[in-house]
């Protein structure tokens, strides 16, 4: 079974601040995905990225995929309290399979 | 709204029991998979059909079981159920074989008694 770790576990910072989590595996992924979940819902699709080294901005958010294919990042700029809730990444199987391997999650809080 | 829906979204039920969750994937969307969420395992894949057939299994335990049927909604059955079955289910769709993109339905929460 791959694992992600994710860091830090947990993270409570105020309004404005920037941060950032991180995803990290020994495994190599076909590509990467980052989800935000929030209390009593499913996780939501956040971004994907498949490419190493390859960049995504989506607003404030900015998502990295290691070079090698087997780590990357998610930073908040400026984060809000909207920005609140658990983060998870998931990387898809390389070897062919089908599931995502999800990670261990980083529950965010943004203080007003 | 992410188009999957899950019936029903709360569950509670005793041990020894067998109980069945039902799935509607979104519109177009070909694959399915089942998810498990506890406090302490975080997210664990289950299984995945993909237009009607199993595809892909995870850590699923003997006790549960699931199946596609031909208008692509999917039903993961649990039983002898124990206390540690105690969860969130979430069914997750997606249009290829491949878990790419995945849309995740809001889930239903089972607690065993």
């Amino acid at each position: 079974t791959q694992l992600l770790e994710q860091s830090p576990q947990f993270l409570s910072i105020q309004e404005g601040e920037n941060l950032t989590v991180y995803c990290n595996s020994s495994s190599v992924f076909s590509s990467l995905q980052w989800y935000r979940q929030e209390p009593g819902e499913g996780p939501v699709l956040l971004v994907t990225v498949v490419t190493g080294g390859e960049v995504k901005k989506l607003k404030r958010l900015t998502f990295q995929f290691g070079d090698a294919r087997k780590d990357s990042s998610l930073h908040i700029t400026a984060a809000q309290p909207g920005d609140t809730g658990l983060y998870l990444c998931a990387g898809a199987d390389q070897t062919g399979a089908n599931n995502l391997f999800f990670g261990t999650g980083t529950r965010l809080t943004v203080i007003p | 709204d992410s188009g999957v829906t899950q019936t029903p979204k709360h569950l509670i039920t005793a041990t020894g029991q067998r109980v069945t969750l039902r799935c509607s994937p979104r519109s177009g969307d070909l694959s399915v998979y089942w998810y498990q969420q506890s406090l302490d395992q975080g997210l664990q894949f289950l299984i995945q059909y993909y237009n009607g057939e199993e595809r892909a299994k995870g850590n699923i335990l003997e006790r549960f079981s699931a199946q596609q049927f031909p208008d692509l909604h999917s039903e993961l059955n649990l039983s002898s159920l124990e206390l540690g079955d105690s969860a969130l289910y979430f069914c997750a769709s997606s249009l290829y074989d491949r878990n790419t993109e995945a849309f995740f339905g809001q889930g239903t929460r089972l607690t065993v008694v």
